[in-house]
């Protein structure tokens, strides 16, 4: 079965860092693309960064472009996004997702983390 | 950009919902002859759900009253009939950028 675990998230005050992780399982996950998408609270989904399968290359949403970072580690099936310089607007739940490998529509999708930026 | 309409909308139960994704941009590759063009639902609390994905392709397990229909730059998801279940906010999302994706603004739908 195919599932996505995500940790992380919490609450963090204006300029501090913050990483989440997301444990894939049930498919080989050195396969696809991996992607963070965000909701902020009431608001609609916005894409954050995605990073190849091999970690090749990364690319991020322009307001985020600088301070959080992506990562992978294949070898133990293992998603990060780590957020540094955090503002009260980066406040929203994180999903983690799987891409596609012929196209990337997002399936499946992590439960979710809410990171609260507050001082 | 992936625009929506509309924002919100109430179907009677059993009664046809159709909600309409615009793209600023084709997202039609002609060297494939596909439509980079997913539909999402997200049901309140839960993270979204890939219903249609290459705009007409119904993902696994999804009912077939869901179709997706459209191509280049104008798109649409029709619940032909429409269940109490079906209550939940829908995403159209492209991929047909390689470094980027996007989402519309998502349109509410609920029980008239």
């Amino acid at each position: 079965q195919v599932h996505l675990v995500q940790s992380g998230g919490g609450v963090v005050q204006p300029g501090r860092s913050l990483r989440l992780s997301c444990a894939a399982s049930g498919f080989s996950f050195g396969s696809y693309a991996m992607h963070w998408v965000r909701q902020a609270p009431g608001k609609g989904l916005e894409w954050v960064a995605v990073i190849y399968h091999d970690g090749s290359n990364e690319h991020y949403t322009a307001s985020v472009k600088g301070r959080f970072t992506i990562s992978r580690d294949n070898s133990k099936n293992t998603l990060s996004l780590q957020m540094n310089s955090l503002g009260v607007d980066d406040t929203a739940v994180y999903y983690c997702a799987r891409g596609g490998t012929t196209g990337n529509w997002l399936d499946p999708w992590g439960q979710g983390v809410l990171v609260t930026v507050s001082s | 950009v992936m625009t929506q309409s509309p924002d919100s909308l109430a179907v009677s139960l059993g009664e046809r919902a159709t909600i309409n994704c615009k793209s600023s941009q084709s997202v039609f590759y002609s060297s494939d002859n596909k439509n980079y063009l997913a539909w999402y639902q997200q049901k309140s609390g839960q993270p979204p759900k890939v219903l249609i994905y290459w705009a007409s392709t119904r993902e696994s397990g999804v009912p077939d009253r869901f179709t997706g229909s459209g191509s280049g730059t104008d798109f649409t998801l029709t619940i032909s009939s429409l269940q109490a279940e079906d209550v939940a906010i829908y995403y159209c999302q492209q991929y047909y950028s390689s470094v980027s994706i996007t989402f519309g603004q998502g349109t509410r739908l609920e029980i008239k």
